[in-house]
Formats: structure tokens, sequence, C-alpha cells
């Protein structure tokens, strides 16, 4: 079983509709969840960052953690096609090295 | 631009030559972190460095690969004797200290590498 499991997609949804991106993991002793937005030829962006389980919600992302459930998820309300991307979900242990999700390619559909 | 800047942006090397790929962090950050992203793969820790030190090189390959990073100008990632399957993005971040609290990571756009 792999550290960190991400559905590839393509997902397509229509412009202003809730998109949901989720990763689960393995390794209960991850402390830190991120995720990062990467347009095509650019570098990973960090939008989300949270150490406890629960919700965070900055602006139109929100990113819950479920320690419990070792799952993580990402919304994102009234979707633009500027969101259109490949998102990244990504965590660490305590002082250590980021593992990434393979990342889930979005397309936000005028 | 005060963000991490890659260079170069593309870099084409012929199998058995030697690659350089060079990494300058964001004002004020002297931790580097070096990371592959081949096609449809997620970004894969290499290495870890400090001005000087070498931190943690758990995710280099062992042979071929070595990066740097010293006093004085950017961090360097160097492949010999590139072969194609070193083809892939180089990406650079860096972090004001150690991953720690809330110390993210900052990225460069990256450097393409093709191996004809």
């Amino acid at each position: 079983q792999k550290e960190v499991e991400q559905d590839p997609g393509p997902l397509s949804v229509p412009e202003g509709a809730i998109v949901s991106l989720n990763c689960t993991y393995s390794n209960s002793a991850f402390q830190y969840f991120m995720w990062y937005r990467q347009y095509s030829r650019k570098g990973p962006e960090l939008l989300m960052y949270t150490y406890s389980s629960g919700n965070k919600e900055d602006g139109r992302f929100t990113a819950q953690v479920d320690k419990s459930s070792k799952y993580i998820s990402l919304f994102i309300r009234d979707s633009q096609p500027s969101d259109s991307a490949t998102y990244l979900c990504a965590m660490r242990y305590r002082d250590d090295k980021i593992i990434f999700g393979k990342g889930t390619r979005l397309h936000i559909l005028p | 631009n005060a963000g991490v800047m890659q260079n170069p942006r593309h870099l084409v090397r012929r199998r058995g030559q030697e690659a350089r790929l060079r990494c300058s962090p964001m004002k004020g950050h002297s931790h580097v972190y070096w990371y592959r992203q081949l096609p449809e793969e997620g970004l894969k820790f290499m290495v870890y460095l400090q001005k000087e030190n070498i931190i943690d090189e758990s995710g280099m390959p062992k042979e071929r690969f070595s990066a740097e990073f010293p006093k004085e100008g950017p961090s360097i990632l160097r492949i010999q004797q590139v072969v194609r399957g070193d083809s892939a993005a180089y990406f650079c971040a860096s972090s004001r200290g150690r991953l720690d609290g809330n110390q993210p990571q900052h990225f460069g756009d990256g450097t393409r590498l093709s191996i004809l």
C-alpha cells in the first residue's frame, strides 16, 4: 500500500459547482497536511496547511482532515475556470520531508 | 521577483553528458529541497540541504547524482552521465527553517530536463 493515495482524475465540473478532492494515507505518524495547486509548466503553490483534525477555511477553499479515517479533503466553492489545475495533497512527519500524492487534474468548464 | 529561482527552465542533454541544475532560494531562506516529478507521477523528495551541509539525501539515487549548497551562490543539483530515465521536471523548494510549525516550503517553477 502506498503511503499516500490520490485519484489522478481528470475531474471535470461546471463553473460554480463545489469541487471535492480527496486523499487517503496509511501512516498514522503523519502530523502535517497540505494542499498544493500546480498549473501547467509551473511549480506547486501552497494553498492550505493544517496539522489537526477538523476543518480549516480560507476564502473559497476548505481543507478537512480526519485522522481517525486517515482521510483528507479539499473543497472549492464557487469554482472558477482559473481553478483548473492539478491539485496535490501532501503530508509529512514532524521535521521531515514531504510526501506528495500523485495529484488530481481538475477542469472547470465555463 | 523574490521567489525561488531555478535555471535553466529547460535543459537538453545527450546520453552520457552532465546536467547541472541551479536553484536560488527565496531571500532569507537557508533551507533548500530538491524534488523530481516524472510524467504521471507525484513529486518525489530527493535531497534536503542547508548552507554547506547535506541534511537528508535519502531520496537521491546512490550513483551519478549529487547536490550542494555552498556558502555563496545557488544550490546545484548535478547529474553525471545522464540516461533517458533522468528525463523529468526537477523542482527546488526553500524554507526559512526546518519543517516544523508553520514553515512552509515555497517552490520554483522547475527545470525540465530532456535526455536525447
